[in-house]
């Protein structure tokens, strides 16, 4: 089975700093999805981006990019220049797809961001 | 704002009682996703469906069930409900199968 794990419960950042988010994942399909997704305390999930498997090239979207290292099974978020706006849940998860094209999302724990002023 | 609507938005109800969750996806979307999210489970994949066919089914109760109408938008039924039921439950769509998935605002239950 797919498991994601983001080994961050939390994280506090000075607004204007980049801030990296851990997460890595265990599957043993070669095509696979990672996606974040972020959590404001109104709790809404919001979709930042997306990196296939066979993507040569990171995902990049505004101030968002992700590291993905595929041989260490690494997908880490990078958020440019914090702002205050950022601080949220953050939730990496991989598409799980199964037979007749069926997937679901396989989401981490969670890493709770705080950006201060 | 992500194109799905949830509603409603927050409901409370007693044990044993019955209700029921209404998503409708973004407009052309063809496959809805139902997840609940509580404290101690984090974000569990309930179930899919795909253009009125249930696809998929993850960790999804008996007394649970969904289905998704013609004209594409979808409802959970939650019956017998127990106070463990008390959760965020989010619905989610994507264009097709193998495209990203855009939440809703989810439905926060809480049985009393």
């Amino acid at each position: 089975a797919q498991k994601i794990t983001q080994t961050q419960p939390g994280m506090f950042v000075q607004e204007k700093e980049a801030v990296t988010l851990d997460c890595t994942y265990d599957t043993s399909d070669q095509s696979y999805g990672l996606f974040w997704y972020k959590q404001p305390s109104s709790g809404e999930m919001i979709f930042l981006i997306y990196q296939g498997s066979y993507d040569e090239q990171n995902a990049t979207e505004g101030r968002y990019s992700l590291n993905f290292q595929k041989a260490r099974k690494s997908a880490n978020l990078v958020i440019s220049a914090s702002q205050l706006g950022d601080s949220a849940m953050y939730f990496c998860a991989m598409r799980e797809v199964r037979i007749q094209g069926a997937q679901k999302l396989v989401f981490g724990q969670g890493t709770r961001l705080t950006i201060n002023p | 704002d992500s194109g799905v609507t949830q509603t409603p938005k927050h409901l409370i109800t007693a044990t044993g009682q019955r209700v029921t969750l209404r998503c409708s996806p973004r407009s052309g979307d063809l496959s809805v996703y139902w997840y609940q999210q509580s404290l101690d489970q984090g974000l569990q994949f309930l179930i899919q469906y795909y253009n009125g066919e249930e696809r998929a089914k993850g960790n999804i109760l008996e007394r649970f069930s969904a289905q998704q109408f013609p004209d594409l938008h979808s409802e959970l039924n939650l019956s017998s409900l127990e106070l463990g039921d008390s959760a965020l439950y989010f619905c989610a769509s994507s264009l097709r199968l193998n495209t990203e998935a855009f939440f809703g605002q989810g439905t926060r239950l809480t049985v009393v």
